[in-house]
Order: C-alpha cells, then structure tokens, then sequence
C-alpha cells in the first residue's frame, strides 16, 4: 500500500464517452501529479497541483481535464479521446512540489484502453 | 537526442548474479539523481536518491552517479527474483518533484 490510491484499475472506454480517474492520497502530502506512461516511453507528466492550485499543464490536449477539489483528491475527467491515449495513467504525490528532497509517491495507476 | 538514455531490455539473469543498470544523459545540470522500480502492474516506488556525483549504498543496492561522464548507474549484488522488475532512472536539477526527468526503463528478469 502506497498511500495513494487510484480508482479504476482498468477502463475500457470508447472515443465518444466521457469517464473519470480518480486520485486519493493518505500522506497528507500538498501536492498531487498526474503522469503517462505509455509502453517504451519515459514517464510523462501532465499536471501539478499544489496546495489545490493547478501549477503545471505541460501541453496537455483539452480533452484531458483535471480537477483538484482539495490537497488530498485529484480526478482526471476524459472525454472524446483518441486510441492513442491508451496508456497506464498514474497519479503521485508528494511534500511540495518545489523543494529539492521531496520524494515522489507514486499510487498503482489506472490502465486505459481507448477503442 | 533524448535527454535521458536508459537500455530497454529486457535484462535476464541467473538468482545471485551482479546486476549493473544504467542511464546516460545530456543536460550537465541535473544534480539529483534517483532510481524507481516498477513491478509489473503497479507504479514506481522510489529505491535510491542521490545529489551530485558519488556512491550511496543501501543493503545490496549501490547507486553511482559519475558526473564527469553524465553517466549513472544501479548495481544490484545477489539478485533475487523478487528484483525482477523495471527500474526507472530519474534527475532532475533542482530536486523539486516537478521537474524530474525519466528514462524509459529497463525490464530486469532474475532466474531463479
């Protein structure tokens, strides 16, 4: 166990339904990340909240969309995605975002399948 | 040229071998320096951290981060078959959590 837990495990959706992933840390960590990670490729990251407040968006398309209703929650709304957003989607959070040391907590992600 | 070069694998090797895994990169900046492993269908737990060039060891695992050659590796002594899984290199320059760059992992298989 983690500390961060992320519902669904697995979610087969559709290109035109709308889902959600959601994010809860138990660590009583400040911020909250949400990360791709698709076969072969480096981690990538999507967004950083901190203390609620969204920090970094690095580029994402809009049919991702995140919300952060408090420090310990993060959802990611999906709607009209593509097959090639199928990737294992991973939540993390940590002490901060901005301070060298804070050790990144990762939770078990949630596997997507785009059809 | 990626910022961050790791060997894909997959790595196969006999229980109690020496495990040696490694990245390259090219930014001269980074400074910290961390190895996550990932078992297969869960996230990444951290295993090492490190700032700046040297050894730092933690029972079987020795991380060596060679600045002069931008160069780092992961040496895993007596490997078991629970270490089989994929490890994850990661730096960043200036510790902060956001900014960290990964490398694509390698896939380790310790033979029993």
């Amino acid at each position: 166990e983690t500390g961060v837990t992320q519902t669904p495990r697995h979610l087969v959706m559709g290109m035109t339904n709308k889902k959600s992933l959601k994010c809860e840390q138990h660590l009583g960590h400040n911020a909250m990340y949400w990360y791709k990670q698709s076969a072969k490729k480096p981690l990538e990251l999507m967004f950083v909240y901190n203390f609620k407040e969204q920090t970094e968006n690095n580029s994402v398309p809009s049919r991702f969309s995140p919300e952060c209703p408090n420090s310990s929650h993060l959802f990611l709304h999906l709607h009209t995605l593509q097959p090639e957003d199928s990737a294992l989607y991973l939540c993390a959070s940590s002490q901060g975002s901005g301070t060298a040391g804070n050790t990144i907590y990762f939770g078990e992600g949630s596997w997507l399948t785009v059809v | 040229q990626k910022e961050v070069e790791q060997d894909p694998g997959p790595l196969s090797v006999p229980e109690g071998a020496i495990v040696s895994l490694n990245c390259t990169y090219s930014n001269s900046a980074f400074q910290y320096f961390m190895w996550y492993r990932q078992y297969s269908r869960k996230g990444p737990e951290l295993l090492m951290y490190t700032y700046s060039s040297g050894n730092k060891e933690d029972g079987r695992f020795t991380a060596q981060v060679d600045k002069s050659s931008k160069y780092i590796s992961l040496f895993i002594r007596d490997s078991q078959p629970s270490d089989s899984a994929t490890y994850l290199c990661a730096m960043s320059l200036s510790g902060s959590a956001r900014q960290l760059t990964f490398g694509s992992g390698t896939q380790l298989t310790v033979l029993p």
